[in-house]
């Protein structure tokens, strides 16, 4: 069963970078069939796919084009976790962010618990 | 991207209703369509799967049909437990996107 902890700050400045951690048991970041998702919700927006990372011999990402220049998703082996950040954040970047496992396929089985982050002065 | 239009916005729906939501791809997305439901204060549920297959432990009321750029997620008979939002999300190919959401609502 897998399971996905998130951590990082619920308030963040605005322009100043948001970082949140995703770890990951019983499973591994490295797994070739697993790609590791970030994805928000917000009241304007609803769901928004953000990016991903996943390991096929090498690293891969994905982004959405709306954050792609902002974002940056990596994976740390060692802690069995991925991490993002999204840099020069504005009000319009709070929202709850989860990252997700996807299967083959696409959809997305397990979810991490949601953080909510704003962003305010 | 592949715009994902879904609807309705929002629907107000009674214990024992069948309820039908569409959503419509800007491009094709074969049967790459999943479906979730989200509650307040959850992470989303995953429904469905490429576009028909029920999620291991999704009562069988949930169903969902379609290929190409149209679909559809049906629940048979609501329960009260099913009222919440319900999102289309395509895994055709990133960049990944969700439709706005179908609020179900009681009546």
């Amino acid at each position: 069963q897998v399971q996905l902890q998130q951590s990082g700050p619920g308030l963040v400045k605005p322009s100043q970078t948001l970082s949140l951690t995703c770890a990951i048991s019983g499973d591994s970041v490295s797994s070739n069939s697993a790609a590791w998702n970030w994805i928000r919700l917000s009241s304007s927006r609803g769901l928004e796919w953000l990016g991903r990372t996943y390991y096929r011999s090498q690293w891969y990402n994905d982004y959405a084009l709306s954050v792609k220049s902002r974002m940056t998703i990596n994976a740390d082996t060692s802690k069995n976790q991925v991490s993002l950040q999204l840099n020069s954040v504005t009000p319009e970047d709070t929202a709850v962010y989860y990252c997700a496992r996807e299967y083959s396929a696409g959809p997305f089985r397990a979810w991490g618990q949601g953080t909510l982050v704003t962003v305010s002065s | 991207d592949n715009q994902m239009t879904q609807s309705p916005s929002s629907l107000s729906a009674s214990v024992g209703d069948r309820v039908t939501i569409t959503c419509r791809a800007g491009h094709t997305i074969r049967n790459y369509l999943n479906w979730y439901q989200h509650k307040p204060g959850k992470a989303p549920k995953l429904l469905i799967y490429a576009a028909s297959s029920l999620q291991s432990g999704v009562p069988s009321r949930f169903s969902g049909s379609g290929s190409g750029t149209d679909f559809t997620l049906t629940i048979s008979s609501l329960q009260p437990e099913d009222f919440a939002t319900y999102y289309c999300h395509q895994s055709y190919n990133p960049p990944y996107t969700f439709g706005q959401g179908t609020r179900l609502e009681i009546k």
